[in-house]
């Protein structure tokens, strides 16, 4: 079945840089575009662009310009989102997903990122 | 770039009774890529309906989504205990994908 697993839970200084990874497996990981969505705590979700597996282009959304950047790996099937000059409202749960026409039906199971000093 | 407002913010029910939840956009979008989540606290998000009126892989026919251009619906005919959660609507697309700040069923 399909499987979206993320990389662990992070603690960060303001300033600092977080990657977070999404192993794909269970589909031909080249077929479907991956998502990035955050929550931070007791907040709503919040897109934050999307990564073609297949040629590794990307489309972030404004907010996130400048300070994200959405990679791939098609060995072992992982895309990778790095946001940079982190502060203390990027704390956030922070969820990979499966796109596609049907919406996004596979998710990972979130990693929380936060950023302390 | 397109905003999604979903009303109302907090709906206080009790199970049984049958709702409909609303998310109104900015400008027309296509209800090919319009989408319904449902959140349980701690959890991801599960996909309830895409294209606006399909419903997802597993999803009870009690839930059923309509509309198109601006305005579209989420409904629940009966409600269950299970369904007490947050609930977003997606525009979503291959360079897109804003969400509404979501409507949450509450106890009664």
């Amino acid at each position: 079945q399909v499987q979206l697993v993320q990389s662990g839970a992070e603690v960060k200084k303001p300033g600092a840089s977080v990657k977070v990874s999404c192993k794909a497996s269970g589909y031909t990981f080249t077929r479907y575009y991956i998502h990035w969505v955050r929550q931070a705590p007791g907040q709503g979700l919040e897109w934050m662009g999307i990564i073609n597996p297949r040629n590794g282009s990307t489309t972030y959304a404004q907010k996130f310009q400048g300070r994200v950047t959405m990679t791939r790996d098609a060995s072992p099937n992982t895309v990778y989102m790095e946001l940079s000059s982190l502060r203390s409202e990027d704390t956030a749960f922070y969820y990979c997903a499966r796109g596609g026409y049907g919406g996004y039906a596979n998710w990972g199971q979130g990693t929380l990122v936060t950023v302390s000093s | 770039e397109i905003v999604l407002t979903q009303s109302p913010g907090t709906l206080s029910l009790s199970p049984g009774e049958r709702v409909a939840l609303s998310c109104r956009a900015s400008r027309s979008i296509s209800s090919s890529y319009l989408a319904w989540y449902q959140q349980i606290p701690g959890q991801a998000p599960r996909l309830l309906i895409y294209g606006a009126s399909f419903r997802a892989t597993g999803i009870p026919d009690r839930f059923s989504g309509s509309g198109s251009g601006t305005d579209f619906t989420l409904r629940i005919s009966r409600l269950e205990p299970e369904d007490f959660a947050v609930y977003y609507c997606q525009h979503y697309g291959s360079s897109t994908g804003t969400f509404g700040q979501g409507t949450k069923l509450e106890f009664k």
